[in-house]
């Protein structure tokens, strides 16, 4: 069964550094997220992306967030100047069409030093 | 979306059938009941959706009251793999929104 995969699955970072989270969505699919979930806590929304555009963006979502779709495979989730508070687990999701389930990946684990 | 309420945490014995219950009795007519679950720290899972007809998969069933202000997922046979946090979810059908979690059940599988 068609998987979202996701790169790399634990990413250690200085604080102040830019990180790039990846993620290959299922390959016919049009709607494109990211999520994350600080330990313990829940899962919270970021960004959505359809037709290489951001749909809709979260108050987390802020001017150090950036998400791209370089290519046909690929999503990015790019922070650029991280802060201790960015540590978290960064989950990609993605689903065909309107009225579909989302499909996650297991996730990036993103610590901030 | 409407909220939706579940209990924080239920045991079930493995091989016995889990049902876990949500309510949600400010549902509007066009929003789906989802159910998705998250093992350890993995990504979400989805399991299973379904608007006012009970639903059955390879995983689980669902179960949605006439009213459709609540809904049980069932397990029909619980494994130890099966011990996860489970999240019911409602969600306009129409609309690209994002999924909204929860705090969701903590299912125990027992030996």
């Amino acid at each position: 069964e068609p998987e979202v995969t996701q790169t790399p699955s634990h990413q250690v970072t200085q604080m102040g550094q830019e990180v790039i989270l990846r993620c290959v969505p299922i390959s016919n699919h049009l709607y494109f997220y990211w999520y994350r979930q600080i330990l313990g806590q829940k899962v919270e929304f970021l960004v959505s992306f359809y037709n290489n555009e951001i749909s809709e963006k979260s108050e987390i979502f802020d001017d150090q967030f950036s998400v791209e779709r370089p290519d046909g495979s690929n999503f990015t989730l790019k922070i650029r100047s991280t802060k201790l508070e960015d540590s978290a687990m960064y989950f990609c999701a993605s689903y065909l069409a309107v009225g579909k389930p989302q499909h996650f990946g297991d996730g990036t684990r993103l610590s901030i030093l | 979306d409407a909220k939706t309420t579940q209990p924080t945490s239920m045991d079930c014995a493995e091989g016995r059938a889990a049902n876990l219950p949500c309510n949600h009795s400010t549902i509007s007519g066009n929003e789906y009941v989802y159910w998705y679950r998250q093992i350890h720290s993995q990504g979400p899972q989805y399991i299973i959706h379904g608007l006012k007809n009970n639903e059955t998969n390879e995983m689980a069933s669902l179960i949605i009251t006439e009213d459709r202000k609540s809904s049980t997922l069932i397990l029909p046979h619980a494994t130890l793999r099966d011990t996860a946090v489970y999240y019911c979810i409602v969600r306009v059908s129409y609309n690209t929104d994002k999924l909204i979690f929860g705090t969701g059940t903590r299912l125990q599988v027992f030996p």
